[in-house]
This record gives structure tokens, C-alpha cells and sequence, in this order.
């Protein structure tokens, strides 16, 4: 059964940085694009960026650039976003693009809390 | 980029009703890019409609997508209680890769 599972909740003080991790279960990892998504307390949905299935290939949404960095090894992917600030306080999703391009997968959520 | 709108924000219908959700493209896309979804509270999003008008798998045959170039709409026949929530729509294009979303519709019990 396809899972993705986040790390846990993080609490930071603003100009910290945070790295948020997602592993995958029971598909062919390697093969796909992940791409990470956040969303704002009562807000909507935002795309931060993707990585390519060998790691070696990403693009950031302009917002982030500079700030954002997405990684992955043969089971994880990770999102790190550096220089926070409240405005970050958020649920940071991972999420599995098909060939298609849409998400079918998609991790529970790690809350990412930034507060002095 | 391609902005897409939404609307309306708040859609109030009871269960049985019909629910029909709209969303436009700042310009005209490619349908095999857009998809939507829904979202519960505390929960991740869940695929819906890919394609435009393609059933992603175990989604009830109530739910139907359609439209072309800029319009684009979702549509819930019979609404049952659970399927009150949030809706968005999302757009991807290939270059460069990038995703946008609208902004959502709330879907509301009467």
C-alpha cells in the first residue's frame, strides 16, 4: 500500500531553518517526481517546488528561490527552507506527481510553526 | 504564469442538491494539465479529476469534470454529506515546471 510519511512537528525562531522529511512506502520511489506543497493556516494551497526522480533536477517556485532547497536518497525526499519567518508558519505536504502530472500521494501534513 | 480563479468561494447546498464549481485560467491551458481536488479539514488534499474530466480511482461516479481553454468546472450530482469540504483546481505546465492552484470553494452545508 502506497504511503508517504512526514517527520514531525517543528517549532523555529524566525531566521532559523527547517528541514522536513517524507518517506515513501510501497511504490517504486525512484521512478517519480515529488514536489512539495504548503498551506497556510485557513489558507490555500501553495506550490513550493519539485525534484526529479534522480535527485539532480529541481524547480522552485520564484517565491521561494534562494530559500528553499529539496532533496530525496532511494527511500526520502526532504524540503529544507531557510530564513524564516512567520509568514512560514504553515502545514508542509509532500506529494507523488504521476506521469500525468497531478498528485496522487500525498504525505499527512508536518506543521512548521515559526515563532520568536 | 497561469492564474486560476475560482468561484464561488462559498457554495451553500444541501445533501441531494447539485453542486457545480467553476474555474477559470488567466489563459487558455492545455486540459490534459488540470486536475482538482478535495480537501477535508486536517487532511491532505485528495485527488479527484485529472485531465479535466478524467475519474481518478475510487472517486464516486457523482463527481464529473469538464470544460476547455479557460473554463473549466466540477460538478457533484446528488451531494452527500461527505462530500462537503474544500475543492480546489490546479493547473501544472512543463515549461518550466511549475504547478498553481486557485484559491478553493468551499462547499457548505444549507
Amino acid at each position: 500500500q502506497v504511503h508517504l510519511v512526514q517527520s514531525g512537528a517543528e517549532v523555529k525562531k524566525p531566521g532559523a531553518s527547517v528541514k522536513v522529511a517524507c518517506r515513501a512506502f510501497g511504490f517504486s520511489f525512484t521512478s517519480d517526481y515529488m514536489q512539495w506543497v504548503r498551506q497556510a493556516p485557513g489558507q490555500g494551497l501553495e506550490w513550493m517546488g519539485l525534484i526529479n526522480p534522480s535527485g539532480d533536477g529541481t524547480a522552485y517556485a520564484q517565491k521561494f528561490q534562494g530559500r528553499v532547497s529539496m532533496t530525496r536518497d532511494t527511500s526520502t525526499v526532504y524540503m529544507e527552507l531557510s530564513r524564516l519567518r512567520s509568514e512560514d508558519t504553515a502545514v508542509y505536504y509532500c506529494a507523488r506527481i504521476t506521469s500525468a502530472g497531478p498528485n496522487d500521494y500525498w504525505g499527512q501534513g508536518t506543521l512548521v510553526t515559526v515563532s520568536s | 504564469e497561469v492564474v486560476l480563479t475560482q468561484s464561488p468561494i462559498t457554495l451553500s447546498l444541501s445533501p441531494g442538491e447539485r453542486a457545480t464549481l467553476s474555474c477559470r485560467a488567466s489563459q487558455s491551458v492545455n486540459i490534459k494539465y488540470l486536475a482538482w481536488y478535495q480537501q477535508k479539514s486536517g487532511q491532505p488534499p485528495r485527488l479527484l479529476i485529472y485531465g479535466a474530466s478524467g475519474r481518478a480511482t475510487g472517486v464516486p461516479d457523482r463527481f464529473s469534470g469538464g470544460g476547455s481553454g479557460t473554463d473549466f468546472t466540477l460538478t457533484i450530482t446528488r451531494l452527500e454529506p461527505e462530500d462537503f469540504a474544500v475543492y480546489y483546481c490546479q493547473h501544472f505546465g512543463s515549461s518550466p515546471p511549475r504547478y498553481t492552484f486557485g484559491q478553493g470553494t468551499k462547499l457548505e452545508i444549507k
